[in-house]
């Protein structure tokens, strides 16, 4: 079965500076990955998807992901943050049935 | 607004109430899924419909837990004999065959169960 774990629950950054976030998954097979983002009273927001092809993906607001098959890595990546990016972060695996999986989240806080 | 709603957006039950929540699925979507989330945790795939045909659950959905889809359109989860584990966010969402990984997620449900 698919897993994802995300090491860091909690990473706090200053405005401005980068932003990397870590995402390892297990799965058999050619993975679906995608990073999605969640703030307070709101729904999952679809941030960056990969299924194939470049290994570098863009995505909405600023981020993108590099998928590192060597490594089972997805990490999620924006050079500048703003405080808007606050919020918690997750990264998740689909399987051949549509089914996501989750990691458990990172929470991002960002300082002025 | 063309979204996922889902309605309530807060529900407080006593244990051993029964409680039951809509999604509203974004209009052209035909699968819709349901998961929940509980604190410090990602979501977790509870079942899904292929227009009103539902066709998987998932071994966290216990025999307290239905979900339906009558018409192919909005779903319901109800859940019976609520209990205090039971308190969780409840997240729908929905995507296009075609596009069935994008899924587009509501608001969620929050349940509380004292």
């Amino acid at each position: 079965a698919q897993s994802v774990t995300q090491p860091d629950i909690h990473i706090t950054v200053s405005e401005g500076a980068s932003l990397e976030l870590r995402c390892n998954y297990s799965y058999g097979a050619t993975p679906y990955l995608f990073w999605y983002v969640q703030s307070p009273g709101q729904g999952l927001q679809l941030l960056l998807k990969y299924f194939s092809g470049d290994t570098l993906v863009q995505g909405i607001k600023g981020f993108e992901a590099e998928f590192k098959r060597s490594q089972s890595s997805f990490n999620l990546r924006k050079p500048s943050v703003h405080w808007s990016d606050a919020a918690e972060y997750f990264c998740a695996v689909g399987s051949n049935d549509y089914k996501l999986s989750f990691g458990a989240g990172t929470t991002v806080t960002v300082r002025a | 607004d063309t979204g996922v709603s889902q309605n309530p957006r807060h529900k407080i039950t006593k244990r051993g109430q029964n409680v039951t929540f809509r999604c509203d699925p974004i209009s052209e979507h035909n699968r819709l899924y349901w998961y929940r989330q509980t604190l410090g945790q990602g979501p977790e795939f509870l079942t899904y419909f292929q227009n009103e045909a539902q066709l998987e659950k998932s071994r966290l959905l216990s025999d307290r837990f239905s979900a339906e889809r009558p018409k192919g359109s909005f779903s319901t989860l109800e859940i019976q004999r609520t209990e205090q584990g039971d308190s969780a966010m409840y997240l729908c969402a929905s995507s296009s065959t075609g596009l069935a990984y994008e899924q587009y997620f509501g608001p969620g449900t929050r349940l509380t169960v004292t």
